[in-house]
């Protein structure tokens, strides 16, 4: 299988900060990846697919970049709402798989 | 707008069979394009995929190798539904549970809209 790897696994920020999350997958998968923010006790919300093509509805404040194995999804201008865990899906090769999540919390 | 709905217990004794059902609105099961996913959530073990239906002239199936040998995923096109039974239960199968649709696109094995999941327990 391949093991998806995210940093940070939790981070600090202010409201009106940038983030940027980091996904490593053990080997290429050509882009074919996927961001999510889920909330507690909500399920998963697609964000992005593809690496950087934003799903329908989601805000441009949200994008993703990368290539081979390293891929980032960079959030700018932090509000409140976008306080979630962040996580990464890889669909080059089954069984799909996730990264660990990384927490966005309020500094 | 596509929605699914989830139903099934929350609690399941080890070594029995857990079954759940997701009902579709505003897409079908037997759709050209979509596929229909089954994917937990456990603390220990992350989000999972489990496996998923699809119909492209006949029914397709594909199932994760870690729980393909006590998993089936079918479909009920009378009640526009898709189900998970998964076998022989132990503790570590306690996790939310979650169906999901892939996004109705060639190559695209991302999931645009989810149930609202089940926590399932497994215990005596």
């Amino acid at each position: 299988d391949i093991q998806m790897t995210q940093s940070p696994s939790s981070l600090s920020a202010s409201v009106g900060a940038r983030v940027t999350i980091t996904c490593r997958a053990s080997q290429d998968i050509s882009n074919s990846l996927a961001w999510y923010q889920q909330k507690p006790g909500k399920a998963p919300k697609l964000l992005l697919y593809d690496a950087s093509t934003l799903e329908s509805g989601v805000p441009s404040k949200f994008s993703g970049s990368g290539s081979g194995t390293y891929y980032t999804l960079t959030i700018t201008s932090l509000q409140p709402e976008d306080f979630a865990t962040y996580y990464c899906q890889q669909y080059n090769k089954s069984p799909w798989t996730f990264g660990r999540g990384t927490r966005v919390e309020i500094k | 707008q596509v929605q699914l709905q989830q139903s099934g217990p929350g609690l399941v004794k080890p070594s029995q069979t857990l079954s759940l059902t997701c009902t579709i609105s505003g897409d079908s099961v037997s759709s050209n394009s979509a596929a229909w996913n089954w994917i937990r959530q456990s603390p220990s073990r992350g989000l999972e995929w489990l496996g998923r239906t699809y119909y492209r002239a006949n029914w397709f199936h594909n199932y994760a190798v870690s729980v393909e040998r006590r998993t089936t995923i079918s479909s009920d096109t009378s009640k526009n539904q898709f189900s998970l039974q998964l076998r022989s239960l132990t503790p570590e199968d306690t996790a939310v549970y979650y169906c999901a649709r892939e996004v109705p696109m060639t190559g695209i094995r991302a999931f645009d809209f989810w149930g609202q999941g089940i926590v399932v327990t497994v215990s005596s």
